[in-house]
This record gives C-alpha cells, sequence and structure tokens, in this order.
C-alpha cells in the first residue's frame, strides 16, 4: 500500500483558514487522494477525496500537486468543532483505506 | 443525510465469551467493512465484504472472527472467544461500491470492554 506522510500537529487559530500537507511521492497512477477527519470519541468521517485536479466541497478544499507527489487539505475557516485527527489516505478503487497516525489539528479560539 | 448505525454502543463482556456487534449500513451500498482502534492507537483494517463474501481481511482477522449479512440490512461481525487484547472500538462502514469514487461513510462505533 502507497504510504502518506503528514505532520504529527498541528494548531491553527479559529476562523483562520487551515492548510494541512500530506506527502505521497510513490502515489500510483490509480490512486485517489482521500481525506477523514475523525473527532473525539467518533468515528471516522469523510471529507473529500480527489484524483488530479482540486477539489472543492462544502466541508473544505483539496489542493492537488501537478506531479500528484502532495496534496494540501484546506480549511478555509477552522472552527473549534474542526479540531480532530485528519488522516491523508491513498485509495484504489476496490481496494481498503489504511489509516495512518494523522495529523492531530488543534484550534485555539 | 443516510447514516451507518451500530449497536450496541457499549458492550462489557468476560474473557472467553461470545460478542455479536450489529451494523446497519447504508442501504444502497455494496460495500461492507470492519474497523477497529484499540484506545490510543491507529484505526486499524479487519474485514471487507462485497456480493456475500468476504473479499479482503487483514491478519487481525482470525478464525476468532466472522462476518455475516444475516439479512438484507444488517452487518455483523462476532467474536467467538473474547481476550482482553480485543478491548477496542469497533467500527462499521459501508461505501457505495468499486467504480463509484465517493468515500466510506463510517458508524460512531461499538467499545467493546473485555473483563
Amino acid at each position: 500500500d502507497a504510504k502518506t506522510t503528514q505532520p504529527n500537529s498541528m494548531e491553527s487559530n479559529e476562523e483562520e483558514p487551515v492548510h494541512l500537507p500530506c506527502n505521497h511521492s510513490t502515489i500510483s497512477g490509480t490512486d485517489y487522494i482521500h481525506w477523514y477527519r475523525q473527532l473525539p470519541s467518533q468515528g471516522p468521517e469523510y471529507v473529500i477525496h480527489g484524483l488530479t485536479s482540486n477539489v472543492n466541497n462544502r466541508m473544505a478544499s483539496l489542493a492537488i500537486a501537478e506531479d500528484r507527489k502532495s496534496s494540501t487539505l484546506i480549511l478555509h475557516r477552522a472552527t473549534l468543532r474542526d479540531a480532530a485527527v485528519y488522516y491523508c489516505i491513498l485509495y484504489n478503487q476496490g481496494g481498503k483505506l489504511i489509516f495512518g497516525q494523522g495529523t492531530e489539528l488543534s484550534v485555539k479560539p | 443525510e443516510p447514516e451507518v448505525t451500530q449497536t450496541p454502543s457499549h458492550q462489557v463482556t468476560q474473557m472467553g465469551q461470545e460478542v455479536i456487534l450489529r451494523c446497519v449500513p447504508i442501504s444502497n451500498h455494496l460495500y461492507f467493512y470492519w474497523y477497529r482502534q484499540i484506545l490510543g492507537q491507529k484505526v486499524e483494517f479487519l474485514v471487507s465484504f462485497y456480493n456475500n463474501e468476504i473479499s479482503e481481511k487483514s491478519e487481525i482477522f482470525d478464525d476468532q472472527f466472522s462476518v455475516e449479512r444475516p439479512d438484507g440490512s444488517n452487518f455483523t461481525l462476532k467474536i467467538r472467544s473474547t481476550k482482553l487484547e480485543d478491548s477496542a472500538m469497533y467500527f462499521c462502514a459501508s461505501s457505495p461500491g468499486p467504480y463509484k469514487t465517493s468515500g466510506y461513510t463510517f458508524g460512531s462505533g461499538t467499545r467493546l470492554t473485555v473483563v
């Protein structure tokens, strides 16, 4: 399974944008880039995914590098409820999600 | 918004006892999964299930574990003879299918405590 590298932790101030980086230099052409988050005491929650182009949804934006070896999850205005562990996962259709340690995001009021 | 429902939310069992964890996946999803998370550790894949059979399983999913889809709505995980190290949060998940690119939907989990 292709691996991803994320910082262990990041801090943000409330109502400011947050950029969560992910490196995936061994990504294959068929790997989708998925992001999930896990709030305290809850199950993982799907955030966004993409293949080559940047993606936006109501929760976040995903910026994918042109060579696809890295990506950035963008929360446009962090709220206290966005404090969670964020996982960047390479996913091949029909395969399984493999969770790493993720990035623990803390949001300060 | 459709959700994956898991019951019970908490289960305490004695070592050696059998437990069944239950899940109701999203109705039009075709792939079903069980994951677990030991306290303070990573979320670990256990098993995936498609077309009424196991499509993939991890090393954790040994002969003590089994899964079943007994009817059109429920998806269960059975642990035949629980051990202390089976204590964890167990998450069920479902996804639309191999040719759909949307993400998994996870349930809120069952906290299993083996004493």
